[in-house]
């Protein structure tokens, strides 16, 4: 299975907004509806932040936002804060193995 | 709340077996699909095998194909993953994680180390 392409690294500054792409195919991002994203912190387990696209779990800030346009969806970060540095990887359901694919991740750092 | 407690990681040599197990609690287990999700050190995550809610599917990804099978025992709340044929690229934070086509919920994880 391939990896969907994430930018490897992207960065702001605190109160400012970034977008991370998630790139896939018509088989799995472009396909359905099934885009997930989560949050890695060092030594941490990923967290959910966006599920089906664009939906945000109870307790996730409106601050993260989820969206697709074709084969890539993209995540928003408004309003950086500091603890919002950390790694960010998206998921997709891929009809290619009814399975799951992640991203390869993207290191997100709050200057 | 919900939790999920991973163990049975190791060193272990390459070509010998090893079985994870993840105890769920404070959720109705049996609704629940549970899959295996891993990370190489300094390495992103990589899916690895899911069991659907009922037990009838189970998939994975095509290079632990053959040598992880993965099971669930509704009696004991718990989710196996039976590793044979263990390669060095195997080792990982193996993390148990719940639910369909997005994970709302994460163990800790358990390391795997394969090494001579």
């Amino acid at each position: 299975q391939s990896a969907l392409t994430q930018p490897a690294s992207v960065s702001g500054s605190p109160g400012q907004s970034i977008t991370i792409s998630c790139t896939g195919t018509n088989s799995d991002v472009g396909g359905f509806f099934y885009v997930s994203w989560y949050q890695q912190h060092p030594g941490r387990a990923p967290k959910l932040m966006i599920f089906d696209v664009s939906k945000r779990p109870s307790g996730v800030s409106n601050r993260f936002s989820g969206s697709k346009s074709g084969n890539t969806a993209s995540l928003t970060i408004s309003g950086l804060q500091a603890e919002d540095e950390a790694d960010y990887y998206c998921m997709s359901y891929t009809s290619t193995t009814s399975s799951l694919v992640f991203g390869g991740g993207t290191r997100l750092a709050v200057l | 709340q919900v939790q999920l407690v991973e163990s049975g990681g190791g060193v272990v040599q390459p070509g010998r077996s090893l079985r994870l197990s993840c105890a769920a609690s404070g959720f109705s287990f049996s609704n629940f699909g549970i899959h295996w999700v891993r990370q190489a050190p300094g390495k992103g995550l990589e899916w690895v095998a899911l069991i659907s809610y009922a037990g009838t599917k189970k998939s994975y990804t095509d290079s632990v194909k053959g040598r992880f099978t993965i099971s669930r025992d509704e009696s004991k709340n718990t989710s196996h993953l039976q590793m044979n044929s263990l390669r060095v690229e195997d080792t990982a934070l193996y993390y148990c994680t719940k639910g369909g086509w997005s994970f709302d919920s994460w163990g800790q994880g358990t390391l795997v180390t394969v090494s001579s």
